[in-house]
């Protein structure tokens, strides 16, 4: 366990439909990132926040929105699905003062169908 | 032309050999990040340079800045080292990583 914590593990669902993926980070690391891996492109970046903020924004699609709670938990929400989102989600965190030092989550395998 | 580059993108090798995996970059980075990801999906942080060497049990990560590479060496490798190697960069600028396309390494008992 590497104390960040991404639910649900694997997710199913059709075109069009709405979900949303959880990601706790491990204790005392106030920055989560969401990283899409997809079969044609590799990892790629989608968003950082920082204690609730965001900071920055990588190659995160309109239909794609996330937010940075209080208690530092993160939700990445995926809309109006398309089979080519079919991915495995990353989130990692980072501990404060150093931007480098990243743990990452076990990922959550999207299935859209 | 990618930002980083990895070679070999396969290695196959016996159980014992030692391995060496490569990560060129072409733009100013503050860190390196050596990754493992296993069939499963699950990726683990190896290492993160920014100078020298650093060493932990089998594996070997290195970087020479002004050459802009970077090498991971695994000693006495084993059927269980068999995963994807990404190297992956902060640019100097943000908190991005930029990743290689990773190297798919196969130890054979």
């Amino acid at each position: 366990d590497s104390g960040v914590t991404q639910t649900p593990k694997h997710l199913i669902t059709a075109t069009g439909q709405r979900v949303t993926l959880r990601c706790s980070p491990r204790s005392g690391d106030l920055s989560v990132y969401w990283y899409q891996q997809s079969l044609d492109q590799g990892l790629q970046f989608l968003i950082q926040y920082y204690n609730g903020e965001e900071r920055a924004k990588g190659n995160i699609l309109e239909r794609f929105s996330a937010q940075q709670f209080p208690d530092l938990h993160s939700e990445l929400n995926l809309s109006s699905l398309e089979l080519g989102d079919s991915a495995l989600y990353f989130c990692a965190s980072s501990a404060p003062g150093t931007a480098y030092g990243y743990t990452f989550g076990s990922g959550t395998r999207l299935t859209v169908v | 032309k990618n930002e980083v580059e990895q070679s070999p993108q396969n290695l196959t090798a016996q159980e014992g050999e030692f391995i060496t995996i490569n990560c060129s970059y072409s733009v100013g980075i503050s860190a390196l990040h050596w990754l493992q990801q296993h069939p499963g999906g699950g990726i683990v942080s190896l290492f993160m340079l920014s100078s020298g060497k650093k060493k932990h049990g089998r594996l070997i990560a290195t970087i020479n800045i002004q050459e802009k590479h970077s090498s991971l060496h695994i000693t006495a490798s084993h059927p269980r080292d068999s995963a994807v190697y990404i190297c992956a960069v902060h640019l100097d600028s943000n908190y991005q990583l930029i990743w290689g396309a990773g190297t798919k390494l196969i130890i054979k008992p």
